[in-house]
Protein backbone atom coordinates (compact mmCIF):
# COMPACT_ATOMS: atom_id res chain seq x y z
CA UNK A 1 0.00 0.00 0.00
CA UNK A 2 1.26 3.24 -0.59
CA UNK A 3 1.83 5.61 2.27
CA UNK A 4 0.85 9.18 2.34
CA UNK A 5 3.03 11.34 5.29
CA UNK A 6 1.90 14.47 5.38
CA UNK A 7 3.75 17.88 7.52
CA UNK A 8 3.23 19.29 9.39
CA UNK A 9 0.33 17.90 12.20
CA UNK A 10 -0.49 21.29 13.37
CA UNK A 11 0.58 25.27 12.44
CA UNK A 12 -0.52 28.25 14.01
CA UNK A 13 -0.63 31.31 11.87
CA UNK A 14 -1.79 34.73 11.40
CA UNK A 15 -4.34 36.04 9.12
CA UNK A 16 -2.85 37.46 5.88
CA UNK A 17 0.20 35.08 6.09
CA UNK A 18 1.50 32.45 3.04
CA UNK A 19 0.97 28.58 4.44
CA UNK A 20 2.50 25.48 2.73
CA UNK A 21 1.32 22.50 3.37
CA UNK A 22 3.33 19.28 2.08
CA UNK A 23 2.34 15.72 1.04
CA UNK A 24 4.93 12.86 0.59
CA UNK A 25 4.03 9.60 -1.10
CA UNK A 26 5.83 5.99 -0.22
CA UNK A 27 6.27 5.77 -4.44
CA UNK A 28 5.51 7.50 -7.70
CA UNK A 29 1.62 8.40 -7.43
CA UNK A 30 2.10 9.88 -11.21
CA UNK A 31 0.08 13.39 -9.88
CA UNK A 32 -3.39 11.50 -8.70
CA UNK A 33 -3.46 13.38 -5.83
CA UNK A 34 -6.22 15.58 -4.13
CA UNK A 35 -6.31 17.63 -0.75
CA UNK A 36 -9.54 18.45 1.23
CA UNK A 37 -10.40 21.18 3.84
CA UNK A 38 -12.57 20.14 6.82
CA UNK A 39 -13.82 22.79 9.44
CA UNK A 40 -14.69 21.84 12.64
CA UNK A 41 -18.31 19.77 12.69
CA UNK A 42 -18.05 19.58 9.20
CA UNK A 43 -17.60 16.93 6.50
CA UNK A 44 -14.13 17.40 4.25
CA UNK A 45 -14.43 19.40 1.13
CA UNK A 46 -12.31 18.93 -2.10
CA UNK A 47 -9.62 21.96 -3.04
CA UNK A 48 -7.33 20.36 -5.33
CA UNK A 49 -7.33 17.40 -7.86
CA UNK A 50 -5.25 15.48 -9.81
CA UNK A 51 -2.41 18.13 -7.66
CA UNK A 52 -2.45 21.31 -9.44
CA UNK A 53 -6.87 21.29 -10.43
CA UNK A 54 -8.72 24.10 -8.12
CA UNK A 55 -12.58 22.54 -7.36
CA UNK A 56 -15.36 24.29 -8.20
CA UNK A 57 -15.54 26.95 -6.12
CA UNK A 58 -11.98 26.99 -4.79
CA UNK A 59 -10.77 30.73 -3.92
CA UNK A 60 -7.34 31.10 -6.13
CA UNK A 61 -5.12 32.06 -2.95
CA UNK A 62 -5.32 27.65 -3.10
CA UNK A 63 -2.65 26.23 -5.39
CA UNK A 64 -1.84 22.56 -5.40
CA UNK A 65 1.77 21.90 -6.84
CA UNK A 66 4.10 18.81 -7.01
CA UNK A 67 5.15 15.68 -9.04
CA UNK A 68 6.23 12.32 -8.64
CA UNK A 69 6.50 11.11 -4.79
CA UNK A 70 6.42 15.45 -3.34
CA UNK A 71 3.15 17.54 -3.42
CA UNK A 72 2.21 20.85 -1.65
CA UNK A 73 -0.93 23.11 -0.87
CA UNK A 74 -0.31 26.31 -0.87
CA UNK A 75 -2.46 28.97 0.66
CA UNK A 76 -1.66 32.65 0.09
CA UNK A 77 -3.06 35.66 2.72
CA UNK A 78 -4.97 33.05 4.89
CA UNK A 79 -7.98 34.42 5.54
CA UNK A 80 -10.02 33.32 8.72
CA UNK A 81 -12.37 30.83 7.13
CA UNK A 82 -9.19 28.65 6.28
CA UNK A 83 -8.86 27.83 9.23
CA UNK A 84 -9.41 23.81 9.69
CA UNK A 85 -7.54 20.84 8.72
CA UNK A 86 -6.33 19.63 5.50
CA UNK A 87 -5.73 16.14 3.90
CA UNK A 88 -4.14 14.60 0.96
CA UNK A 89 -5.34 11.56 -0.49
CA UNK A 90 -3.96 9.62 -3.17
CA UNK A 91 -5.92 8.30 -6.17
CA UNK A 92 -2.93 6.02 -7.83
CA UNK A 93 -4.69 2.39 -7.47
CA UNK A 94 -6.51 1.30 -4.42
CA UNK A 95 -6.17 1.62 -1.24
CA UNK A 96 -6.70 5.60 -1.71
CA UNK A 97 -4.78 6.33 1.70
CA UNK A 98 -5.20 9.68 3.19
CA UNK A 99 -2.19 11.61 4.24
CA UNK A 100 -2.50 12.23 8.59
CA UNK A 101 -3.88 15.49 8.10
CA UNK A 102 -2.58 19.42 9.17
CA UNK A 103 -4.66 21.26 11.57
CA UNK A 104 -4.25 25.22 10.88
CA UNK A 105 -5.18 27.20 13.98
CA UNK A 106 -5.27 30.85 14.51
CA UNK A 107 -2.63 32.05 16.09
CA UNK B 1 -27.69 21.33 -5.43
CA UNK B 2 -25.93 17.80 -4.96
CA UNK B 3 -27.01 16.40 -1.67
CA UNK B 4 -25.78 13.13 -0.07
CA UNK B 5 -27.56 12.08 2.88
CA UNK B 6 -26.05 9.05 5.24
CA UNK B 7 -28.68 7.23 7.59
CA UNK B 8 -28.32 3.73 9.36
CA UNK B 9 -25.44 4.34 11.98
CA UNK B 10 -26.17 3.35 15.66
CA UNK B 11 -24.51 1.39 18.49
CA UNK B 12 -23.19 -2.28 17.63
CA UNK B 13 -21.58 -5.29 19.74
CA UNK B 14 -18.56 -6.48 18.29
CA UNK B 15 -19.45 -9.20 15.72
CA UNK B 16 -23.09 -7.36 14.89
CA UNK B 17 -24.13 -6.02 11.62
CA UNK B 18 -25.51 -2.83 10.16
CA UNK B 19 -26.57 -1.21 6.98
CA UNK B 20 -25.49 2.69 6.32
CA UNK B 21 -27.66 4.12 3.38
CA UNK B 22 -26.63 7.09 1.22
CA UNK B 23 -29.51 8.77 -0.15
CA UNK B 24 -28.45 11.10 -3.59
CA UNK B 25 -30.21 14.22 -5.17
CA UNK B 26 -29.41 16.52 -7.55
CA UNK B 27 -27.29 14.40 -9.91
CA UNK B 28 -27.50 11.79 -12.38
CA UNK B 29 -26.70 9.09 -9.95
CA UNK B 30 -25.91 6.09 -11.65
CA UNK B 31 -23.52 8.14 -13.63
CA UNK B 32 -21.29 8.24 -10.69
CA UNK B 33 -18.54 6.08 -9.38
CA UNK B 34 -19.96 6.58 -5.30
CA UNK B 35 -17.59 5.66 -2.16
CA UNK B 36 -17.83 5.46 1.76
CA UNK B 37 -14.67 7.07 3.63
CA UNK B 38 -14.50 7.03 7.70
CA UNK B 39 -13.53 9.26 10.15
CA UNK B 40 -12.07 7.74 13.28
CA UNK B 41 -12.79 9.38 16.42
CA UNK B 42 -8.94 10.37 16.36
CA UNK B 43 -9.61 12.21 12.76
CA UNK B 44 -7.95 9.62 10.66
CA UNK B 45 -9.68 9.83 7.41
CA UNK B 46 -9.82 6.22 5.97
CA UNK B 47 -11.50 5.02 2.38
CA UNK B 48 -13.86 2.18 2.85
CA UNK B 49 -15.46 1.52 -0.19
CA UNK B 50 -16.04 2.10 -3.47
CA UNK B 51 -18.29 1.42 -6.56
CA UNK B 52 -17.97 2.59 -10.16
CA UNK B 53 -21.05 3.09 -12.43
CA UNK B 54 -20.96 0.01 -13.71
CA UNK B 55 -21.09 -1.70 -10.63
CA UNK B 56 -17.02 -2.76 -9.90
CA UNK B 57 -16.26 -2.57 -6.51
CA UNK B 58 -12.95 -1.82 -4.30
CA UNK B 59 -12.41 -2.56 -0.89
CA UNK B 60 -9.29 -1.96 1.09
CA UNK B 61 -7.78 -4.88 3.03
CA UNK B 62 -9.11 -3.70 6.26
CA UNK B 63 -12.93 -4.50 5.10
CA UNK B 64 -12.58 -6.91 2.75
CA UNK B 65 -14.83 -10.24 3.15
CA UNK B 66 -16.52 -7.87 6.08
CA UNK B 67 -18.39 -4.80 4.47
CA UNK B 68 -20.34 -4.68 0.90
CA UNK B 69 -20.66 -1.77 -0.83
CA UNK B 70 -23.81 -1.83 -3.29
CA UNK B 71 -26.18 0.69 -5.26
CA UNK B 72 -29.68 0.87 -6.04
CA UNK B 73 -29.75 3.03 -9.25
CA UNK B 74 -33.50 2.80 -9.87
CA UNK B 75 -34.16 4.61 -5.97
CA UNK B 76 -30.48 6.74 -5.77
CA UNK B 77 -29.77 5.29 -3.02
CA UNK B 78 -25.70 3.73 -1.95
CA UNK B 79 -25.44 1.19 0.45
CA UNK B 80 -22.90 -0.54 2.82
CA UNK B 81 -24.00 -3.52 4.57
CA UNK B 82 -20.92 -4.18 7.51
CA UNK B 83 -21.01 -7.66 9.34
CA UNK B 84 -18.55 -8.78 11.92
CA UNK B 85 -18.26 -5.27 13.30
CA UNK B 86 -15.03 -4.77 15.66
CA UNK B 87 -14.39 -1.63 17.37
CA UNK B 88 -11.74 -0.49 15.48
CA UNK B 89 -14.82 0.55 12.57
CA UNK B 90 -16.12 3.07 15.18
CA UNK B 91 -15.94 6.35 13.16
CA UNK B 92 -18.21 8.65 11.20
CA UNK B 93 -19.06 7.35 7.98
CA UNK B 94 -19.62 9.39 4.79
CA UNK B 95 -20.77 8.87 1.31
CA UNK B 96 -18.97 10.61 -1.46
CA UNK B 97 -19.18 11.31 -5.25
CA UNK B 98 -16.27 10.45 -7.09
CA UNK B 99 -15.77 13.58 -9.60
CA UNK B 100 -16.74 13.23 -13.64
CA UNK B 101 -13.67 15.59 -14.36
CA UNK B 102 -10.91 13.38 -14.23
CA UNK B 103 -9.96 10.14 -14.79
CA UNK B 104 -9.94 9.14 -10.86
CA UNK B 105 -12.56 9.45 -8.53
CA UNK B 106 -11.56 12.42 -6.86
CA UNK B 107 -14.12 12.97 -4.22
CA UNK B 108 -15.97 16.01 -5.24
CA UNK B 109 -19.13 16.46 -2.69
CA UNK B 110 -19.59 14.27 1.03
CA UNK B 111 -22.66 13.92 3.01
CA UNK B 112 -22.65 14.95 6.87
CA UNK B 113 -21.81 11.69 7.54
CA UNK B 114 -23.41 9.01 10.09
CA UNK B 115 -21.99 7.35 13.30
CA UNK B 116 -20.95 3.61 14.15
CA UNK B 117 -20.14 3.15 17.43
CA UNK B 118 -18.83 -0.41 17.91
CA UNK B 119 -19.01 -1.50 21.76
CA UNK B 120 -20.54 -4.14 24.19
Amino acid sequence: DIQMTQSPASLSVSVGETVTITCRASENIYSNLAWYQQKQGKSPQLLVYAATNLADGVPSRFSGSGSGTQYSLKINSLQSEDFGSYYCQHFWGTPYTFGGGTKLEIK
Amino acid sequence: EVKLVESGGGLVKPGGSLKLSCAASGFTFSSYAMSWVRQTPEKRLEWVASISSGGSTYYPDSVKGRFTISRDNARNILYLQMSSLRSEDTAMYYCARGTARAREPYFDYWGQGTTLTVSS
